[in-house]
């Protein structure tokens, strides 16, 4: 089956630094890709939905200065967060759709795990 | 504005028990509804969907889930649940576009016991 790979799995940074995280479709391209974010015991929530060759659309309350994604090819979509701070320490998953199709066509990756200090 | 609601947040259930995980939500008109599962270190895996028809719905790995529009809730149930069925289980909603701008609940830890 479809699979996106994420990267990192874990990342601990210091305050103030960019922390990059990809999200790769293996074996499709994506036309759509979508970043999520989850506090512990609460729901993933929409962050942007991006497409490949424009501009990301970020849900509201989204910094997009903070959070910059960019999806320059099919296959590639990365999230950026920019002079992180500890209250941006969160789990962030992306999923990607293939093509136009169902539902069944949204895969998601494992997630990545950032902790800043 | 549309949530969802997962009321148990661990479930912890023996080998060759039944399983019921329960969801509600609350949306402007009939959402499509999902459930995904995730095991450690892996992607969500959408176990089954509703979007129309019988409000019985199968799905992998034995699941099945029952969509009741006057309760507005979508539960999902395993009758013999297996020690890999140990993960966390989220339910989602989602408009009937194909933006797939999915809404979900908190999750449900699920862990099996020998």
């Amino acid at each position: 089956g479809a699979v996106v790979s994420q990267h990192p799995s874990w990342v601990i940074c210091k305050s103030g630094t960019s922390v990059k995280i990809e999200c790769r479709s293996l074996d499709f391209q994506a036309t759509t890709m979508f970043w999520y974010r989850q506090f512990p015991k609460q729901s993933l929530m929409l962050m942007a939905t991006s497409n490949e060759g424009s501009k990301a659309t970020y849900e509201q309350g989204v910094e997009k200065d903070k959070f910059l994604i960019n999806h320059a090819s099919l296959t590639l979509s990365t999230l950026t967060v920019t002079s992180a701070h500890p209250e941006d320490s969160s789990f962030y998953i992306c999923s990607a759709r293939e093509g136009q199709g169902q539902v069944e066509k949204l895969f998601f990756g494992s997630g990545t795990q950032l902790s800043v200090l | 504005a549309q949530s969802v609601t997962q009321p148990d947040i661990h479930i912890t259930v023996s080998e060759g028990a039944s399983l019921e995980l329960r969801c509600n939500y609350s949306y402007g008109a009939t959402p499509y509804l999902f459930w995904y599962v995730q095991s450690p270190g892996q992607g969500l895996q959408l176990l089954l969907k509703y979007f129309s028809g019988d409000t019985l719905v199968q799905g992998i790995k034995g699941f099945e889930a029952e969509f009741k529009r006057s309760q507005s809730s979508f539960n999902l149930r395993k009758p013999s649940v297996h020690w890999s069925d140990a993960a966390e289980y989220f339910c989602a909603v989602g408009p009937r576009t194909n933006d797939y701008k999915l809404s979900f609940g908190a999750g449900t830890t699920v862990t099996v016991r020998a």
